[in-house]
């Protein structure tokens, strides 16, 4: 099956600094999700890029989906203690059609910040 | 609104005993998704309801994993009989629907340790 390949698989750093994260894939992807997860807690949906070129926001994050369709990158800006967690991106593989819709999550990136 | 509610939280039995998972979706989803996520893992779908049918379970051990959804609302998730690899957190979630386009909403999850 589809695989994502996702880096880095951890990240140290101090609080304010900016964080950038990306995913790749072998083949192509309808839809880029990252997730957020939490310790003790299931994934929460950050972003969802749905077009190739799309370059979304929310609030200090930023994600784009690769204009090739095999990647996707997260940057977070002026880092804050609360941003530590697990961030995962997903997508939707291109051959998924009808209403079957299989979710392939990356391995994630293990952030923590120093306050 | 209340999110997907999952119980129980953890779960600890020896290997070839049995166990069970409940799920309750959010209001109002159709779509209700299993996922298995060793540690160290991102998510892995094991299984897709959509209402009280099941729309993919390509990936989930038969001989030993079932899961139903009788009434298309509650679903509950079986191991029988349980392994050490079967060691994971199980995450519920739910959608309003089965498409791309409706986001997945992920439940606390419930923690099996098998010894």
């Amino acid at each position: 099956g589809q695989q994502l390949n996702q880096s880095p698989q951890s990240m140290f750093i101090q609080e304010g600094e900016d964080v950038s994260m990306n995913c790749t894939s072998s083949s192509i992807f309808n839809t880029w999700l990252w997730y957020k997860q939490d310790p003790g807690e299931g994934p929460v949906l950050l972003i969802a890029l749905y077009k190739a070129g799309e370059l979304t926001s929310n609030g200090r994050l930023t994600a784009q989906f690769g204009i090739t369709r095999k990647d996707s990158f997260l940057n977070i800006s002026a880092s804050i203690p609360s941003d530590v967690g697990i961030y995962f991106c997903a997508g939707y593989p291109g051959n998924s059609g009808g209403s079957n819709y299989k979710l392939t999550f990356g391995k994630g990136t293990l952030l923590t910040v120093n306050p | 609104e209340a999110g997907v509610a999952q119980s129980p939280r953890y779960k600890i039995i020896e290997k070839r005993q049995s166990v069970a998972f409940w799920c309750n979706p959010i209001s109002g989803h159709a779509t209700l998704y299993w996922y298995q996520q060793i540690l160290g893992q991102g998510p892995k779908l094991l299984i897709q309801f959509q209402n009280n049918g099941v729309v993919d379970d390509s990936q989930l051990p038969k001989d030993r994993f079932s899961a139903e959804r009788l009434k298309g609302v509650d679903s509950t998730l079986k191991i029988q009989p349980a392994k050490l690899e079967d060691s994971a957190v199980y995450l519920c979630a739910s959608s309003f629907w089965g498409s791309s386009y409706n986001e997945q909403f992920f439940g606390p999850g419930t923690r099996l340790t098998v010894l």
